[in-house]
């Protein structure tokens, strides 16, 4: 069964530090990598996305992630992090097992940004 | 403007009254998808549907209903509501096969069962 693992459940990083949020997924099947964010009190929205081509994906927000297929694993960052990206961050793997579209989120991981 | 709606925003009932959360989008969308998260557990999808008349059980599907009559109207039903529902429901949407494209997330329904 497909599933996706969020390491860590909290990052706390001082402001204009970098940052990594790790996400592995397991998979017997091909599949497609996505990066959501959640501002406090709002719906998710794509920050990126790997559907194939370069491993290296750039998102909005200066946010990027890297596709590692050999060790299963799509981790976000960003090399200077502000304030305002204070945020709940949700890896999601896409897989069509049987013809039917399923997408499975990880638990998140929240991002404290320290002043 | 393209968006997802849901609604109540917010809504608190009793155990075993039925009730229906709406969810509309206005972006011509044939993938629609009804997810629950709770703290801890991330998201979770209920149901989904791939387009009109068509739908199909996620992850978490017991006691929940849904339809998919119009291609912009996916409401979510629960029939009979418990305790163990009370979460936070997000309806999305994206165009053709979800699992290649963007979702659209709706700002979601606050829902308390006593």
């Amino acid at each position: 069964a497909q599933s996706v693992t969020q390491l860590d459940s909290q990052v706390p990083v001082f402001e204009e530090a970098p940052v990594e949020l790790r996400c592995n997924y397991s998979s017997s099947v091909s599949v497609y990598l996505f990066w959501y964010v959640q501002y406090p009190n709002q719906g998710l929205q794509l920050l990126l996305k790997y559907l194939s081509g370069s491993t290296l994906v750039k998102g909005i927000n200066g946010f990027e992630a890297e596709f590692n297929k050999s060790q299963t694993s799509f981790h976000l960052r960003k090399p200077s992090v502000h304030i305002s990206d204070t945020a709940e961050y949700f890896c999601a793997v896409s897989v069509r097992p049987n013809r039917d579209d399923k997408i499975i989120f990880g638990k998140g991981t929240r991002l404290h940004i320290l002043p | 403007e393209a968006q997802v709606t849901q609604n109540p925003r917010y809504l608190i009932t009793v155990t075993g009254k039925k009730l229906t959360v709406t969810c509309s989008q206005n972006m011509n969308h044939e993938y629609m998808s009804w997810y629950r998260q709770d703290p801890g557990l991330g998201l979770r999808q209920i149901y989904y549907s791939m387009n009109v008349e068509v739908t199909d059980k996620g992850d978490v599907p017991e006691g929940y209903k849904v339809s998919r009559k119009e291609k912009r109207n996916f409401p979510l039903i629960l029939e009979s509501p418990s305790p163990n529902q009370t979460s936070l429901y997000f309806c999305a949407s994206s165009s053709s096969s979800g699992i290649y494209n963007e979702q659209f997330f709706g700002p979601g329904t606050r829902l308390t069962v006593l």
